[in-house]
């Protein structure tokens, strides 16, 4: 079974542009999360998808935005983008089971802003 | 409040030695724990995780220890091996809104484990 992938692996951006980052969730998983690990920081939640909608956002501002397509694959979209947006960004999925489980993550896109 | 705190933020073990990673909560709402092991240039992958209504769990050389009333728990690495360095987290979420979760992590430790 296939796991979470993300593209691209490296994506290198200049300041004011905007970035786009791909997820797939494993099969039959319906929930994505978006995470920000920027160096010293840990990990970040930015947000959660869940059949298609915007379940759960975190404390960034409204330039960090995504989506949600009807196969559960999901984009998340940086604009303006800035020299701190430089980070490790991480998609996780989980399946829909009412309840706490586990989320799997994929190995990330690395977003320089140069 | 929905901070997990983690300590210490760097570790150096050696082989067969045991590891010890801290982590305390704020939020009593949170009711899942897991932990998180992260080698460089890969995802955090599931180590082993908890719930609140026990007060220990092992899986292998991993042992999760909780202490509800205080609001810690921690993570021990028996006979730890060099192939056991990597960056922990610990993690803590809660049922929100009937669905699915959202993860708070602590800030990591890098665990180094000496031959």
């Amino acid at each position: 079974e296939a796991g979470v992938t993300q593209s691209p692996t490296h994506l290198i951006k200049t300041r004011g542009q905007q970035a786009t980052l791909r997820c797939s969730p494993i099969s039959g998983h319906t929930s994505v999360y978006w995470y920000q690990q920027a160096l010293g920081l840990g990990l970040q939640f930015l947000l959660w998808y869940d059949e298609g909608e915007e379940r759960n956002r975190g404390n960034f501002p409204p330039r960090f935005s995504g989506r949600q397509f009807p196969n559960y694959s999901s984009e998340l979209n940086v604009n303006a983008l800035e020299l701190e947006d430089s980070a490790l960004y991480l998609c996780a999925s989980s399946p829909w089971t009412g309840g706490n489980t586990e989320a799997f993550f994929g190995q990330g896109t690395r977003l320089t802003v140069v | 409040q929905q901070q997990v705190k983690q300590s210490p933020q760097s570790l150096i073990v050696q082989k067969g030695g045991i590891s010890i990673i801290n982590c305390a909560y704020e939020n009593t709402a949170f009711d899942y724990f897991p932990w998180y092991q992260q080698f460089p240039g890969k995802g955090p992958a599931l180590l082993i995780a908890i719930r609140p209504d026990v007060s220990e769990k092992k899986e292998g050389r991993f042992t999760i220890s909780f202490n509800k009333s205080a609001k810690q728990f921690s993570l021990h690495i028996m006979d730890s091996q060099p192939g056991d360095s990597a960056t922990y987290f610990c993690a803590a979420s809660f049922l929100s809104g009937g669905s699915n979760y959202k993860l708070t992590f602590g800030k990591g430790t890098l665990l180094t484990v000496n031959p």
